[in-house]
């Protein structure tokens, strides 16, 4: 039972456009997500969270959307780069500490 | 760099055989969470320590043990290894404030082990 879904398993974007990365989940119990970006051969990278009490958080180049009714939530890179070409999982907290639920990843490609 | 760091990088060993991976955290950070990711299975949490004592455990074999040290480093041991186990084997690590914070988990670059 994947409790954390990515149905994209990749996206092609051509750079200076928006890239939008989607993950779904069904444990209700989620209240904090998070978005990593892994590069191969490396570790995942953190980049952006949420809490479930917030609906958007922004960071540069990257905002997240939580769309807690529709179990929902989206990272949105703009404009996208290159250097943004990676996989980028969602993850799934049920508490703030606790073990983590990632999706399968996306891997996204920016075109030059 | 994470600051997160983890040896081997590499590990190639044969069916049956007992592994040790290691892992140091963050400074500062109390937690140490342990993942697997394998082809089929994506990034699969495993155990987590904190300050010495378990604290979460996930989908660990029984063939497989974890402990946290005084200094706070970790060390994941595999044994009676099969092929399956062939994966990328990731640590983690977080402050862990408890209510009212968010603890954000930083991961190392992994190990890779080769059951042959």
């Amino acid at each position: 039972d994947q409790q954390v879904k990515q149905n994209s398993p990749s996206l092609s974007v051509q750079e200076g456009r928006i890239s939008i990365l989607n993950c779904d989940y069904t444990n209700s119990m989620f209240d904090y997500f998070l978005w990593y970006k892994k590069y191969p051969a490396e570790g995942p990278t953190f980049l952006i969270s949420i809490s479930s009490i917030k609906d958007k958080n922004e960071d540069g180049r990257f905002t997240v959307f939580l769309n807690k009714s529709a179990k929902h939530l989206s990272l949105h890179i703009v404009p996208s780069q290159p250097r943004d070409s990676a996989v980028y999982f969602c993850a799934a907290s049920a508490d703030a500490g606790n073990m983590l639920t990632f999706g399968g990843g996306t891997r996204l490609m920016v075109k030059p | 760099d994470s600051g997160v760091t983890q040896t081997p990088k590499h590990l190639i060993t044969a069916t049956g055989q007992r592994v040790t991976l290691r892992c140091s955290p963050r400074s500062g950070d109390l937690s140490v969470y342990w993942y697997q990711q394998s082809l089929d299975q994506g990034l699969q949490f495993l155990i987590q320590y904190y300050n010495g004592e378990e604290r979460a455990k996930g989908n660990i074999l029984e063939r497989f043990s974890a402990q946290q040290f005084p200094d706070l480093h970790s060390e994941l041991n595999l044994s009676s290894l099969e092929l399956g186990d062939s994966a990328l084997y990731f640590c983690a690590s977080s402050v862990v404030q408890g209510s009212g914070g968010f603890d954000t988990q930083y991961f190392g670059p992994g190990t890779r082990l080769t059951v042959l």
